[in-house]
């Protein structure tokens, strides 16, 4: 099985700065990860995804982070605007089924 | 874009009803999920289906849930006797099987009163 765990339930930013959100994963042999943002009352959204032969993803202002040695998953957001804030999960894959973090709740201050 | 569509997008029912939860999956998408979020908690899984039949289910998903593919584009999510504690929102989710993330619907919120 696999199971996914989180580093921090909320972060809170300054507009204009980088927003680093952390990601566990227990499952060595978990080849795919995802990471979605979910807005209040909706449906998960994909961000940007990783495989496993890989160690580092950039998207537009978005990189995700692989580190398959501590079984750890990051995501990076540059100049986090008000318009990031939500709630961020990441997902790993076992096989054709995916298991989901908690989620961080991303807060952008003023 | 092609997207997963929910229908209803917010259903209320009493306690012991059965109801219904439609999806519509990506045309090419082989593989659909059902996954449940209570409000404030994470998004749990609850049964994937490939090959028109049940390929991985939860704990959670007994015997008071099933699932079909009842025509080349709808995929169900029906609960027997709804519980008190199955209010949540219900996320369908489709996936072409390879080399791609999987994809979210809008989800139902269902309430059970």
């Amino acid at each position: 099985g696999e199971s996914v765990g989180l580093h921090l339930p909320t972060l809170s930013v300054q507009e204009g700065d980088n927003s680093i959100i952390n990601c566990a994963y227990s499952n060595s042999a978990s080849d795919y990860f995802i990471w979605y943002k979910q807005e209040s009352g909706k449906g998960p959204q994909f961000i940007i995804d990783i495989r496993s032969n890989m160690d580092k993803r950039q998207g537009q202002r978005v990189t995700v982070l692989l580190n398959k040695t501590v079984k750890h998953l990051s995501l990076q957001i540059a100049a986090t605007q008000p318009g990031d804030s939500a709630v961020y999960f990441c997902a790993v894959s076992y096989g054709q089924n995916f298991v989901f973090g908690p989620g961080t709740r991303l807060s952008v201050l003023p | 874009e092609p997207e997963v569509t929910q229908t209803p997008s917010h259903q209320v029912t009493q306690m012991g009803q059965e109801v219904i939860l439609r999806c519509v999956p990506i045309s090419n998408h082989l593989y659909f999920y059902w996954y449940r979020q209570i409000l404030g908690q994470k998004v749990e899984f609850l049964v994937s289906f490939y090959n028109n039949e049940i390929s991985e289910k939860s704990e959670i998903f007994d015997d008071q849930f099933s699932v079909e593919r009842p025509d080349g584009s709808n995929f169900t999510l029906k609960i027997r006797s709804t519980k008190l504690e199955d209010s949540a929102m219900y996320f369908c989710a489709s996936f072409t099987g390879s080399q791609e993330t999987q994809y979210f619907g809008p989800g139902t919120r269902l309430l059970v009163l």
